[in-house]
């Protein structure tokens, strides 16, 4: 079956401080993999997408990893800042589909 | 542009109205979708129109109803809606249906009374 799970469900920091979400998989056949963010009753905006051959990903303070081998990614955000604080969904597609499956998301506090 | 538009942003009807939700994109996708997002859910889909014509109706009760009239436009229209089906409702397009990132919509937030 294909799922993806996300950990953990919610987080709480401190504004400033790092944070590193993780993402386990098991969709196959893979095609690639994105991280959204989800702030409260809006779309979800893409920060990352990676497919099989790619093993980290930047996007300003956003840094995904993807382990293909694994079937792990993970969603590293630095210096984390009030407007950080949303939900961070992974996304994974298989390949040759219109299917995307979503994982729970994991939701963000970030605090003063 | 890699924008999705939506109107309106929020709706609220009751359950005699007749309403319609629209979305709209200018990136040449061929594929656009609806997906239906209850709250701390992920996204659920709806329906994926591939060049205009429908290709997936993920089982979705008639009283949605969904229109493609052209590649750019993507219409959602709602009758007889049920309190239940008070959700977000999220436009996505992507170049076609069988791969290529999904660009999502703000969303319409739905209230029915």
């Amino acid at each position: 079956k294909n799922q993806v799970e996300q950990s953990p469900q919610s987080l709480i920091i401190l504004e400033g401080k790092n944070c590193t979400l993780q993402c386990n998989y098991t969709v196959s056949p893979f095609s690639n993999l994105r991280w959204y963010k989800q702030d409260t009753g809006r779309g979800p905006v893409s920060l990352t997408i990676m497919t099989f051959s790619e093993n980290t990903k930047s996007n300003g303070r956003y840094t995904a990893t993807l382990d293909a081998d694994t079937k792990q990614s993970s969603l590293h955000i630095t210096a984390s800042q009030l407007s950080d604080s949303a939900s961070y969904i992974c996304v994974v597609s298989r390949a040759g589909s219109y299917q995307l499956t979503f994982g729970k998301g994991t939701k963000l506090s970030v605090i003063p | 542009d890699t924008e999705v538009t939506q109107t309106p942003k929020h709706l609220v009807m009751g359950m005699t109205n007749k309403k319609s939700l629209k979305c709209e994109q200018h990136m040449g996708h061929r594929a656009m979708y609806w997906y239906k997002q209850k709250a701390k859910k992920p996204p659920e889909l709806m329906f994926v129109y591939s060049y205009e014509k429908l290709s997936i109706n993920e089982s979705v009760p008639s009283r949605f109803s969904p229109e493609c009239p052209n590649s750019s436009l993507l219409n959602l229209h709602l009758h007889a809606l049920q309190p239940e089906d008070s959700a977000l409702y999220l436009c996505a397009s992507s170049q076609t249906w069988t791969g290529g990132e999904q660009y999502f919509g703000p969303g319409t937030r739905l209230t029915v009374t």
